[in-house]
């Protein structure tokens, strides 16, 4: 079945350690995104890619990196440097990075928690 | 960018049609206009989208004002599974560049009553 899989669902994490999401599409989608999602709250964009080997920031990128060495993997790291990394995860993807006249498809999100 | 406003919650007894509004007065010339649902600790799922006409899915109808400054989602028969939070979204360019991203408002919750 196409999809996209995000792993783990469950994450903890000491304070001061970098953690890396995993989201992995069989879709053949070009562009790539991570939200960020917080309790009561909207999505909140962190990253996009819209094709192998680039990306760019979105609205809230301090404190996390991404890497895009090949088309269906976009994996997130949060690292030592994000104030407030516990949060719900979403990462997302979509055919073509024109005006979004396309769906998006989203994976079933991480929740990382940092004690 | 352009931002929607919605109400924060509504109700619907289950099999009665639903009306979601969404205000848009900012809208640029090429927004789309998408609606999105989430379930709790779920990815968002994607309902339906347009342009300038009205839209008709499986899932769902989106009526746009001739002026594009609202728009409404349509259920027309609501059922316990349509218990979610809805999102009115407006994609458009990002950065200067053809990229199209989703910008998530805090939604509509819809209950729906048996």
């Amino acid at each position: 079945d196409g999809g996209i899989t995000q792993s783990p669902k469950y994450l903890f994490r000491k304070e001061g350690q970098n953690v890396t999401l995993s989201c992995e599409q069989n879709l053949n989608h070009d562009a790539m995104y991570w939200y960020r999602q917080d309790p009561g709250q909207g999505l909140r964009l962190i990253y996009y890619s819209q094709i192998v080997n680039d990306f760019q920031k979105g609205d809230i990128a301090e404190g996390y990196s991404v890497s895009r060495e090949k088309k269906e993997s976009f994996p997130l790291t949060v690292t030592s440097a994000q104030k407030n990394p516990t949060a719900f995860y979403l990462c997302a993807s979509s055919p073509s990075t024109g005006h979004m006249n396309t769906e998006a498809f989203f994976g079933q999100g991480t929740r990382l928690t940092v004690v | 960018d352009a931002k929607t406003t919605q109400p924060n919650s509504m109700e619907s007894n289950e099999e009665e049609p639903v009306h979601l509004p969404c205000n848009h007065s900012t809208i640029s010339g090429t927004d789309y206009i998408h609606w999105y649902r989430q379930l709790p600790s779920q990815g968002p799922e994607y309902v339906i989208h347009g342009l300038t006409s009205n839209v008709n899915n499986r899932m769902a109808s989106l009526a746009i004002a001739e002026d594009r400054k609202s728009s409404t989602l349509i259920l027309h028969r609501a059922t316990l599974r349509d218990a979610a939070v809805y999102y009115c979204i407006l994609s458009g360019i990002f950065g200067g560049t053809s990229y199209g991203k989703l910008t998530f408002g805090q939604g509509t919750i819809l209950t729906v009553h048996p």
